[in-house]
């Protein structure tokens, strides 16, 4: 398994829809994980942050399940300024003590279309 | 602005040539990461420091490329002779601790023609 791996996408999707990416890990010691949102041609920008069972912030909800290793990011009533690519994050420790560096899926797009 | 920039934004340059790439952090932010990313593919890590100590590097990070932090403020990230295969966008983000949230900058585009 690779360390992150996402949903392939695109994803076009209607205004108003709800839509869902899934995201799985390799690593089950992995402890945080991360939705971040990158507009095109643009630097990622963190969206959610995953510390337990999930998290929830107004129309975005982030789910994890730690037996299957999976990351899941819901989306509910699509904007159109939600299209982007949603990329999930897994961070890992290096070889050095305090060693911290983030693993990134290669992302999903999302169109969301009026 | 307050938050990670990065310069040039933009370079196109021809094999052979070297360049360098700034990063400024977040003001008071310990932690710096080099990261690249290329078209349809996440940003992959490739170096961080921590103040002005670089303590890892990934294996991407070929002796062709060095970077530098030496005041403990803003970085450098130098490619020498480079190869069309260094196309890419070259990330900077720093973050207050190990495991604070990761700010990065608008990166530098280069193209190697």
């Amino acid at each position: 398994r690779k360390e992150v791996e996402q949903d392939p996408g695109p994803f076009n999707v209607p205004e108003g829809a709800t839509v869902a990416f899934n995201c799985t890990y390799s690593n089950s010691a992995s402890q945080s994980f991360f939705w971040y949102r990158q507009d095109c041609r643009k630097e990622p920008k963190l969206l959610m942050s995953v510390y337990s069972s999930g998290n929830e912030d107004g129309r975005f909800t982030a789910q994890l399940n730690r037996a299957s290793q999976y990351i899941s990011l819901l989306i509910r009533d699509s904007k159109l300024s939600d299209s982007a690519t949603y990329l999930c994050v897994v961070p890992r420790s290096g070889s050095g003590a305090g060693s911290y560096q983030l693993t990134f899926g290669k992302g999903t797009k999302l169109s969301v279309i009026p | 602005d307050t938050g990670v920039s990065q310069d040039p934004r933009h370079k196109i340059t021809k094999r052979g040539q070297n360049v360098t790439f700034r990063c400024d952090p977040i003001s008071e932010h310990n932690r710096l990461y080099w990261y690249r990313q290329t078209l349809g593919q996440g940003p992959e890590f490739l170096t961080y420091f921590q103040n002005e100590a670089q303590l890892e590097k990934s294996r991407l990070l070929s002796d062709r490329f060095s970077a530098e932090r030496p005041k403990g403020s803003f970085s450098t990230l130098e490619i020498q002779r480079t190869e069309q295969g260094d196309s890419a966008m070259y990330l900077c983000a720093s973050s207050l601790g190990p495991t604070d949230t990761q700010y990065f900058g608008p990166g530098t585009r280069l193209t190697v023609l």
